[in-house]
């Protein structure tokens, strides 16, 4: 398996434009995380799925963010309208096979710059 | 103005020395934790976890220590190499019964000098 594949590596967008990030889970895992790095806060959950089905979005920061699954093969984080605030690394992970406790597979990330 | 980061705590250790990264976490019903590496430029790598059941955790070169009573964790590297160079976060998760979630901590840098 070629892992958790994330597109783009790197993004720059200009400031209200929509943004998309892209995600493939590892096959076969039943839970996909969106993360989000920044010097500021670290790392932190935005939201996770099970089963392609929205668990917990407590960490989405505000409504401009939203996520979906629309197949255990795919997710999209989107931004809308983007700000220079949202300039972050993004991670996607998977992990389950049916259990959420144990070890997350991480992403190379996409670099978000927004100015 | 300027704005204020994450300050990492850097942790130095000169190439063959064992190395060991502490982590304070938060919640008392945590029921499993993970120490993660991450490189420059890559994504958070799994490296070993542990359960609350036990209170320590061996992996190849790697120990896990779990101290429930005052909330610590600890990494220990055995004869640290310059590929161990990076940052390493513990992360803890807390199991609701319909949720979970995992909370990392901030992180340590690990330098090994030659």
């Amino acid at each position: 398996d070629a892992g958790v594949i994330q597109s783009p590596r790197h993004e720059v967008t200009e400031m209200g434009q929509e943004v998309t990030l892209r995600c493939k889970p590892i096959s076969g895992h039943d839970y996909l995380f969106w993360y989000r790095q920044t010097m500021m806060r670290g790392l932190e959950l935005l939201i996770y799925f099970n089963n392609n089905v929205p668990i917990d979005d407590s960490g989405m920061p505000e409504d401009r963010f939203s996520a979906k699954m629309p197949n255990a093969s795919f997710s999209t984080l989107k931004i809308q309208p983007s700000e220079p605030r949202d300039s972050a690394v993004y991670f996607c992970a998977s992990t389950g096979e049916g259990q959420i406790n144990t070890e997350a597979f991480f992403g190379q990330g996409t670099r978000l710059t927004v100015v | 103005g300027e704005s204020v980061g994450l300050h990492l705590p850097t942790l130095s250790v000169q190439e063959g020395d064992n190395s060991i990264i502490n982590c304070a976490y938060s919640n008392s019903a945590s029921d499993y934790f993970i120490w993660y590496k991450q490189e420059s430029g890559k994504g958070p790598q799994f490296i070993i976890d542990i359960r609350s059941n036990m209170d320590k955790r061996q992996g190849q070169r790697v120990t896990v220590l779990l101290n429930k009573t005052v909330k610590h964790l600890s990494l220990q590297i055995a004869a640290t190499q310059p590929g161990d160079s990076a940052v390493y976060f513990c992360a803890e998760n807390n199991y609701t019964g319909t949720a979970s979630k995992l909370t990392f901590g901030t992180g340590t840098r690990l330098q090994v000098t030659l």
